[in-house]
C-alpha cells in the first residue's frame, strides 16, 4: 500500500517554464487537495478535489491549474513560474471529510 | 467561514515534562478537528481527530487533545514529552456547517524538547 506518492521530490524552474506535479493514492480516497507550505505561513489550500471531475479553488489558486480525470491521479500544473511560487507542495487525500488527510512526502519547487 | 488559530511559534519543553501546544478555533456549525505532526523533511502525520463524543481524545505516540466547546480550544497534551518528540505541529479544523469539505490548518507551532 504506497500511500500517497508526489513526483518529483525536487525541481528547479526557470521564471516563465510550466510543469506539473504528480500526485498519485491507491487508497480510493475522494477527496484530495493541493498544499504549499511557506516559513510562518502555514499550510495554504491550493486546490482541491471531491471527486473524479470536480475541483475547486482553494485560498492560493493563481497561477496553478489541476485536473482530475480519474479517482487516483490529481496533478497540479504551474503554467508560467515566478519566484512567488518556490515552496514545498503536499498533496493530501481523504475517503470523506471526517477522516485525517494522508499526505505525500511533498517536492521541494525552487524558481530562479 | 471556519479557522484555526495557533498562537504559540515555538514551545520549549524539558524532556520528561507534560507538554500543551495550543489550539483554537471558530466555525458556524460543529467543528472536526485534527492535530498533525510534520518531521524535518517530511509531510504532515495524522496524530488523531475529535468528530464528536468524549472530549478527550487519544491518538498516535502518547498525544491526546482535549476539545472545550465553550472555549472553542483543542489543545495537544502529553504527560511526558520526549526529545524525539521535536517537531512541527498543526491543526486543522473543518467546519461540518456551510458545506466546506476541506480542513483549514493552523500555521504550526515548533515543539522543542530538551534533554
Amino acid at each position: 500500500n504506497a500511500g500517497v506518492t508526489q513526483t518529483p521530490k525536487f525541481q528547479v524552474l526557470k521564471t516563465g517554464q510550466s510543469m506539473t506535479l504528480q500526485c498519485a493514492q491507491d487508497m480510493n480516497h475522494e477527496y484530495m487537495s493541493w498544499y504549499r507550505q511557506d516559513p510562518g505561513m502555514g499550510l495554504r489550500l491550493i486546490h482541491y478535489s471531491v471527486g473524479a471531475g470536480i475541483t475547486d479553488q482553494g485560498e492560493v489558486p493563481n497561477g496553478y491549474n489541476v485536473s482530475r480525470s480519474t479517482t487516483e491521479d490529481f496533478p497540479l500544473r504551474l503554467l508560467s513560474a515566478a519566484p512567488s511560487q518556490t515552496s514545498v507542495y503536499f498533496c493530501a487525500s481523504s475517503y470523506r471529510p471526517g477522516e485525517g488527510y494522508t499526505f505525500g512526502s511533498g517536492t521541494r519547487l525552487t524558481v530562479v | 467561514a471556519q479557522s484555526v488559530a495557533q498562537p504559540e511559534d515555538q514551545v520549549n519543553v524539558a524532556e520528561g515534562n507534560p507538554l500543551t501546544v495550543k489550539c483554537t478555533y471558530s466555525v458556524s456549525g460543529n467543528p472536526y478537528l485534527f492535530w498533525y505532526v510534520q518531521y524535518p523533511n517530511r509531510g504532515l502525520q495524522f496524530l488523531l481527530k475529535y468528530i464528536t463524543g468524549d472530549n478527550l481524545v487519544k491518538g498516535s505516540y502518547g498525544f491526546e487533545a482535549e476539545f472545550n466547546k465553550s472555549q472553542t480550544s483543542f489543545h495537544l497534551k502529553k504527560p511526558s514529552a520526549l526529545v524525539s518528540d521535536s517537531a512541527l505541529y498543526f491543526c486543522a479544523v473543518r467546519d461540518t456547517a456551510g458545506g466546506s469539505y476541506i480542513p483549514t490548518f493552523g500555521r504550526g507551532t515548533s515543539l522543542i524538547v530538551h534533554p
